[in-house]
């Protein structure tokens, strides 16, 4: 089966930079997505790593090390819209390739 | 553009009863989800379809049943619904290419006395 691990939860300060982390077990390991989801209102995606290194849009940037079965999503200039719960996802083979599998998230929340 | 729709949007049900959320796109994709969230914890899928006319069980398939009923629509049915099933349900959809992007409906919020 699949399991992720992140952080429960993150306090960050308005300007800072945090990074959140996510380790996997997967059986056949395609990619690695990351989703932000505010409270009540539904996942949207932010970025993707099929290949190890690191990905930059804008403000958020995510990193990927399949040898380390590890990603993190970096968040620079923390603004307080940042507040939400962050999600990584797996998007493994088995099961007919298409298998997205979520982590249990990881609650930002942003101070002044 | 709609993106994914589902419907309802919310609903109570009564224990026993049941009831089926529909779920539809207009994004050509081949890939369609369903998950469900509880309060404080991640997505955990229940089914999903990585093509029309296949469908395979997620991490969570007990007490609900699935049907890809054309390439658009991906139906979600509690046959008899128990209060382990109050939780909001989305449903997403993923195109072909390695963006590993999923789309997400608003979801739908199902509560069961």
């Amino acid at each position: 089966g699949q399991s992720l691990e992140q952080p429960s939860e993150v306090t960050a300060v308005e300007g800072a930079i945090v990074q959140i982390n996510c380790t996997y077990q997967t059986s056949g390991f395609y990619g690695l997505s990351w989703y932000q989801q505010h409270d009540g209102g539904a996942p949207t995606f932010l970025s993707y790593n099929a290949l190890d290194g690191l990905e930059e849009t804008g403000r958020f940037s995510s990193f990927l090390s399949r040898s380390d079965s590890y990603g993190y999503l970096l968040l620079q200039e923390l603004q307080m819209k940042d507040s939400a719960s962050y999600f990584c996802a797996v998007k493994d083979g088995s099961g007919g390739y298409q298998k997205v599998t979520f982590g249990t998230g990881t609650k930002l929340q942003v101070i002044p | 553009n709609a993106g994914v729709t589902q419907t309802p949007k919310f609903q109570v049900l009564k224990t026993g009863q049941s009831m089926t959320l529909q779920c539809a796109q207009d994004m050509n994709h081949n890939s369609m989800y369903w998950y469900r969230q509880d309060p404080g914890m991640g997505l955990r899928l229940i089914y999903y379809s990585a093509s029309e006319g296949t469908t395979d069980k997620g991490e969570v398939p007990n007490g609900y049943n699935v049907s890809r009923l054309n390439k658009r629509e991906f139906s979600l049915r509690l046959e008899s619904a128990a209060p382990s099933q109050t939780s909001v349900y989305f449903c997403a959809s993923k195109g072909r290419g390695n963006t590993g992007e999923l789309f997400f409906g608003e979801g739908s919020r199902l509560t069961v006395l």
